[in-house]
Formats: C-alpha cells, sequence, structure tokens
C-alpha cells in the first residue's frame, strides 16, 4: 500500500540549533515528492518539492531536502532555526504518470517547536 | 496572487443539521480536493474532482458529498452532521503536476 511515514511526531530543538525532518515512504515508483509547511490556523504552504534531476533541493525559508531514493526517504533540513519556523510540517507523495489528478499522500505530521 | 478561498474559518453546527463548506479557486486548475485534518492523522482525503460535474471518492467518504458545477468551486457537502466530524477542513486545488495550493482551512464543530 501507499504511505508516507513522518517517524517523529513532535521535535523540539533550540533556535540556531540545525534541524532534521524524517520522511520515509512506500511507492509503487519513485514518486513526485512535496514538504509543506502549516503555521497554527493556517492552511498548508509548500515548502519545496522534487520531481527529477539534482536529489538534493532548495526551498523557501531557508529549507532543503534530499531525496534518496534507495532509503525511500525525503528529508528535510536546516541549517539554524528560527523562532518563526515553529510549526506543523508535512511530507506528501503524489503520482509522476501523465494526467495525473495532483493526489497527493500525506504523511502524520511532525510539530517543530522551538526554544529561545 | 494565487488563491484558493474557504468560505468560513469557523463554523458550529448541530447534530443532524446539513452542513456545505464552500471552496473557490482562481487558478483555473482542473483538480481540487476535500482534505479532512485530525491530529496525529495527518490530512485524509475525503473527495476530489478533476473536472466540473466529475469526483472521485477519497479515503474516506462516508458521510460527505460534493458538488462541483464550476470550475472555480467545489462545495463538501455534510448530509447530516455528526459529532465524529468534528475536524478542520482543508480545500485544496491543483493543476495536475502534484503541487498542490491549499486554503485557509474551515474549522467545524458539531454539537
Amino acid at each position: 500500500a501507499q504511505s508516507v511515514t513522518q517517524p517523529d511526531i513532535h521535535i523540539t530543538v533550540s533556535e540556531g540549533a540545525s534541524l532534521e525532518l524524517r520522511c520515509n515512504y512506500s511507492y509503487g515508483a519513485t514518486p513526485y515528492l512535496f514538504w509543506y509547511v502549516q503555521s497554527p490556523g493556517q492552511g498548508l504552504q509548500l515548502l519545496l518539492k522534487y520531481f527529477s534531476g539534482d536529489t538534493l533541493v532548495q526551498g523557501i525559508k531557508g529549507f532543503e531536502a534530499e531525496f534518496k531514493r534507495s532509503q525511500s526517504s525525503f528529508n528535510l533540513r536546516k541549517p539554524s532555526v528560527h523562532w518563526s519556523d515553529a510549526a506543523e510540517y508535512f511530507c506528501a507523495v503524489g503520482p509522476t504518470h501523465s494526467g495525473n489528478t495532483g493526489k497527493l499522500i500525506f504523511g502524520q505530521g511532525t510539530t517543530l517547536q522551538v526554544k529561545p | 496572487d494565487v488563491k484558493v478561498t474557504q468560505s468560513s474559518r469557523y463554523l458550529v453546527k448541530r447534530t443532524g443539521e446539513k452542513v456545505f463548506l464552500e471552496c473557490v479557486q482562481d487558478m483555473d486548475h482542473e483538480n481540487m480536493f476535500w482534505y479532512r485534518q485530525d491530529p496525529g492523522l495527518g490530512l485524509r482525503l475525503i473527495y476530489f474532482s478533476y473536472d466540473v460535474k466529475m469526483k472521485e471518492k477519497g479515503d474516506i467518504p462516508e458521510g460527505y458529498s460534493v458538488s462541483r458545477e464550476k470550475k472555480e468551486r467545489f462545495s463538501l457537502i455534510l448530509e447530516s452532521a455528526s459529532t465524529n466530524q468534528t475536524s478542520m477542513y482543508l480545500c485544496a486545488s491543483s493543476k495536475g503536476d502534484g503541487e498542490a495550493f491549499f486554503g485557509q482551512g474551515t474549522r467545524l464543530t458539531v454539537v
């Protein structure tokens, strides 16, 4: 079955520290890969996406993610966390075949808390 | 600026009421989605639509229906609201490459 797993439900880091959020997926083929962020009371905003090519992708707000095919992973990283990064983060996968409807499968989410 | 607009941020409804959640997008996207978000469960797909008047069930369609009479508008209908439908509802649209644009969400409470 197709699925996305974010092993960490809740992570706390100190401001200025580095961050890595984990994402593993189970899919029939290499899918499109996404990371979204949700601030409290808001909708989801796209941080970055991987379609093909370079396996290290850069996103907004200083985030990056690395696709590792052998590990079926797409982990999100940031070198130095800011207090404004406190939010919930979702990893998602979607099909790559032509004419796809863009239907995504989401992970359970990871809540990031930032300590001053 | 691209936009997906949900008609209400907060709703309180009574058990048994018929509830309509409205969503409008201004990006001319073919695909529109309704998700339900609950703590620890992530986003679960209720229904999606890939064209006007076309719809498909998602993972949790029971107790819901949808309507898409115009390309820009996608409505979610709770035929008879129940307390277990208290949740955050998110609408999204996509042009088909998987990148979805989300509305602000509607927090529905059924009492």
